[in-house]
Formats: structure tokens, C-alpha cells, sequence
């Protein structure tokens, strides 16, 4: 059974850092490409940041760009996403989600909470 | 960048009612459009990817039409498991993604 499982959520101050991990399981993880997607409370789906299976490619959201980093550690089944320079707006659940061309995003995990806040 | 609206934002619907949801793209995606499903505090759902093919498992009354700028989301018979938030997702510029703004389904 696929399973993605967050954590690394809080409560940090505006412009603090935060690191959150997504660990793997029930399937070839390092076969994968990977995506996080944030939900402001109360609101719609929006994508931040793909990382391929190797980890060579890398895409951010604008929103996000040069402040989050996203990284893998295949060996140990783990999708990451550095969070620096935090602002009010970042405030959401924070989904890790696999991705498989021609579908989409077929799994996703239960989210973590973030909340930029002082 | 590709923009996607969805209409309407709210649907109210009774068990039984055959529901319809309109995605629309602001530029030419193909097929490459996804359909979602969320519950209150729950991840979301894959229920339709390519534009009409069903994901695993998910119950048939569940179909997808459409190609270019205008897709749907129909679901035949209503049930009381699927009232819900509906989202479109486009991955013609994959792997960006762009999602839509969402469609509540209440209960009439």
C-alpha cells in the first residue's frame, strides 16, 4: 500500500524557517517524481515545488521561488522542503504528493500544518 | 501561465441527482486535465486522470469529457459519500501544475 506520511509542521514566527519531511512507503520511491502542494485554510489547491526521481530537476512556484528548497534522500525514502524566509502567506496544510506523467498526482499524504504567525 | 476556472463555485444537490462540473482552461491543455475530490480535512482524491480515464477504484458513476479548453465532471447519481470539494488540475506544462478553484458540493 503507497503511503506518504508528513511532518516537520508548526508554529513559526514571520520570517523564520521550517523543514518539513515526507517519508515513503509501499512503493520504488526512488522511481518517482515528487511534488509538494499547499491549502491556505479555507482555500483552494496550489502547487510549490517538483523535484524529479534522481532529484536533478527542481521547479518552484513563483510564490515560493528562492526562499523554499526542495530536496529527496532516495536512500532513505524521504521527500523534504526547507522553508526560509517565512511570511504570514505561507500559512497551509502542506501535502507531498507522487506524481506520474500522463496522470497526474496519483497519492498524496494527510498534510502537515504550518502557521506563520507571532 | 496556464489559468483554470471551474463553474459553478457552489452546487447544491440532492442523493440521486445527476451533478455537473465545468473546468476550463485558459489555453489549449490537450487531455491533460485531472479530476480531485476532498473532504473536510482530508487529502485529496484522484478520481479522473487524462480527461476521462477512471482511477482505480473509483465508483463508476464518476466520468470526465472533454479536450482543448472545456472539460466536465459528471456524476450520474449522487450519492451521500459525495458531497465534497471538487477540483480540476491541469498538467499540459507538466511538471507544473495548475489547479482549479474548486467546486463545493452541498446538500440541497
Amino acid at each position: 500500500e503507497v503511503q506518504l506520511v508528513e511532518s516537520g509542521g508548526g508554529l513559526v514566527q514571520p520570517g523564520g524557517s521550517l523543514r518539513l519531511s515526507c517519508a515513503a512507503s509501499g512503493f520504488t520511491f526512488s522511481s518517482y517524481e515528487m511534488n509538494w502542494v499547499r491549502q491556505a485554510p479555507g482555500k483552494g489547491l496550489e502547487w510549490v515545488s517538483y523535484i524529479s526521481s534522481s532529484g536533478s530537476t527542481i521547479y518552484y512556484a513563483d510564490s515560493v521561488k528562492g526562499r523554499f528548497t526542495i530536496s529527496r534522500d532516495n536512500a532513505k525514502n524521504s521527500l523534504y522542503l526547507q522553508m526560509n524566509s517565512l511570511r504570514a502567506e505561507d500559512t497551509a496544510v502542506y501535502y507531498c504528493a507522487r506524481a506520474v506523467a500522463g496522470i497526474g498526482t496519483d497519492y498524496w499524504g494527510q498534510g502537515t500544518l504550518v502557521t506563520v504567525s507571532s | 501561465d496556464i489559468q483554470m476556472t471551474q463553474s459553478p463555485s457552489t452546487l447544491s444537490a440532492s442523493v440521486g441527482d445527476r451533478v455537473t462540473i465545468t473546468c476550463r482552461a485558459s489555453q489549449s491543455i490537450s487531455s491533460w486535465l485531472a479530476w480531485y475530490q476532498q473532504k473536510p480535512g482530508k487529502a485529496p482524491k484522484l478520481l479522473i486522470y487524462k480527461a476521462s480515464s477512471l482511477e482505480s477504484g473509483v465508483p463508476s458513476r464518476f466520468s470526465g469529457s472533454g479536450s482543448g479548453t472545456e472539460f466536465t465532471l459528471t456524476i450520474s447519481s449522487l450519492q451521500p459519500d459525495d458531497f465534497a470539494t471538487y477540483y480540476c488540475q491541469q498538467y499540459n506544462s507538466y511538471p507544473l501544475f495548475t489547479f482549479g478553484p474548486g467546486t463545493k458540493v452541498d446538500i440541497k
